[in-house]
């Protein structure tokens, strides 16, 4: 049962133009949501984060978007470029058992194409 | 500041084999994560530490074990493994009680023949 999807496993884009990653969720009591930015034979890196409570959030060239209603959150990157090329993971986390657990996708690989 | 560090980097086990993953932080933080990343899985979490003293089963515990006897340290042991245990093996900290990011290290390539 997986509670968090990403279900395009890849993604191309040319340079300069708009990458949106896209994520679902189906556990209502998630309230906060993160996107992490992996290179090979590197950690996941921190990008941007939104709570529940907004529905926008933006850091640069990146803003995410919540739609809570449909438990959807996207990841807009604008304008791509080259060094955005790595595999993207949407998290969500929620109280449980006395701390918060996150719950990861199984990542959308990014291709920006110079 | 070095951040999350895992050693080793790599390592091969033959099937039966024992090893412990070592994993060291430096930002003082109270929670620690291991999880495992494999090919269309995402990252999954083997178990948890909410402080020094204390750890907790994850959604894929069996076959693992974990202490966290220093705040600073986070240990995953294999007491006898198996080829299903090939992965690749994060472990992540973070800050405080409330909603924060998980900060990786840069993992541990484990191979069991």
């Amino acid at each position: 049962d997986q509670q968090v999807k990403q279900n395009s496993p890849s993604l191309s884009v040319q340079e300069g133009r708009i990458s949106i990653l896209n994520c679902d969720y189906t556990n209502s009591m998630f309230d906060y949501f993160l996107w992490y930015k992996k290179y090979p034979a590197e950690g996941p890196t921190f990008l941007i984060s939104i709570s529940s409570i907004k529905d926008k959030n933006e850091d640069g060239r990146f803003t995410v978007f919540l739609n809570k209603s449909a438990k959807h959150l996207s990841l807009h990157i604008v304008p791509s470029q080259p060094g955005d090329s790595a595999v993207y993971f949407c998290a969500a986390s929620s109280f449980f058992s006395g701390t918060y657990k996150y719950i990861f996708g199984t990542g959308t690989r990014l291709k920006v194409l110079a | 500041n070095a951040g999350v560090t895992q050693t080793p980097k790599f390592r091969v086990l033959k099937t039966g084999q024992s090893m412990t993953l070592l994993c060291a932080q430096d930002m003082n933080h109270e929670y620690m994560y291991w999880y495992r990343q494999d090919p269309g899985m995402g990252l999954r979490l083997i178990h948890y530490s909410v402080g020094e003293g204390t750890t907790a089963k994850g959604e894929v515990p069996d076959g693992y074990n974990v202490s966290r006897l220093k705040k600073q340290n986070f240990l995953l042991g294999l007491e006898s493994a198996a080829p299903s245990q090939t992965s690749v093996y994060f472990c992540a900290s973070r800050r405080d009680r409330g909603n924060s990011p998980l900060h990786f290290g840069n993992g541990t390539r484990l191979t069991v023949t």
